[in-house]
């Protein structure tokens, strides 16, 4: 099945840096790739999402690129608040609809944006 | 809109009993998702479910079932609970149109221990 690898696990940076967060997939069908923000005692949040056929995506202070040669994607959060601190999950998934889709997530980035 | 609802919040269990657990999905959707998140697998696909029909399963346990109503809530049940089954159980809702790219907004979850 589809492997989703995420790394960093902790990253902190200074408010108004910028925080890259990078995910890698196995499978080559994959399509859809979403990132979702999770703050504590809460359910995870779509944020931003890009689909195959797109290279790169910006909402924003906020941009996801795709690479899918090398089977890569990013997340790029650029003048980082103290309110962005929270956890970012990537996620993989190959979406069909007819047989359903389930989403494939990474890890987790704990990031952390000190004043 | 209101958002994803998920009943009951907490939940406290002990080994060898069963659980369910609700789900009401943002209104208009007709896919619901179940996610299990633990500090130590991350987030991981249950089973999706869409005009109360599993259109997906992911590799738990038949101790893990669900069902969906016509009126798109859906349920799912653990029996025989295990130490491990504690857990955040999350929901997803998804609109799941004509579009095979179908967003998934997750609710806030049940915490479920199992003593």
């Amino acid at each position: 099945g589809e492997n989703v690898e995420q790394h960093p696990s902790t990253l902190s940076v200074q408010e108004g840096d910028s925080a890259v967060i990078k995910c890698t997939y196995s499978d080559s069908a994959s399509n859809y790739f979403p990132w979702y923000k999770q703050e504590l005692g809460k359910g995870p949040q779509l944020i931003i999402d890009i689909r195959s056929n797109v290279g790169e995506k910006k909402d924003q202070r906020i941009a996801v690129t795709l690479n899918k040669t090398a089977k890569h994607f990013s997340l790029h959060i650029t003048e980082t608040q103290p309110e962005d601190s929270a956890v970012y999950f990537c996620a993989a998934s190959i979406a069909n609809s007819n047989s359903g889709y389930a989403l494939n997530f990474g890890k987790g980035t704990s990031l952390l944006v000190t004043p | 809109k209101a958002g994803v609802t998920q009943t009951p919040r907490y939940l406290i269990k002990t080994r060898g009993q069963q659980v369910t657990l609700s789900c009401s999905p943002i209104s208009g959707h007709r896919s619901v998702s179940w996610y299990q998140q633990t500090p130590g697998q991350g987030l991981q696909f249950l089973f999706e479910y869409f005009s109360e029909t599993q259109r997906n399963k992911g590799n738990f346990p038949g101790r893990f079932s669900g069902r969906q109503f016509s009126n798109s809530r859906s349920e799912m049940n653990v029996s025989t609970l295990e130490l491990g089954d504690s857990a955040l159980y999350l929901c997803a809702s998804s609109p799941r149109g004509v579009s095979s790219y179908n967003e998934q907004f997750f609710g806030p979850g049940t915490r479920l221990t199992v003593l």
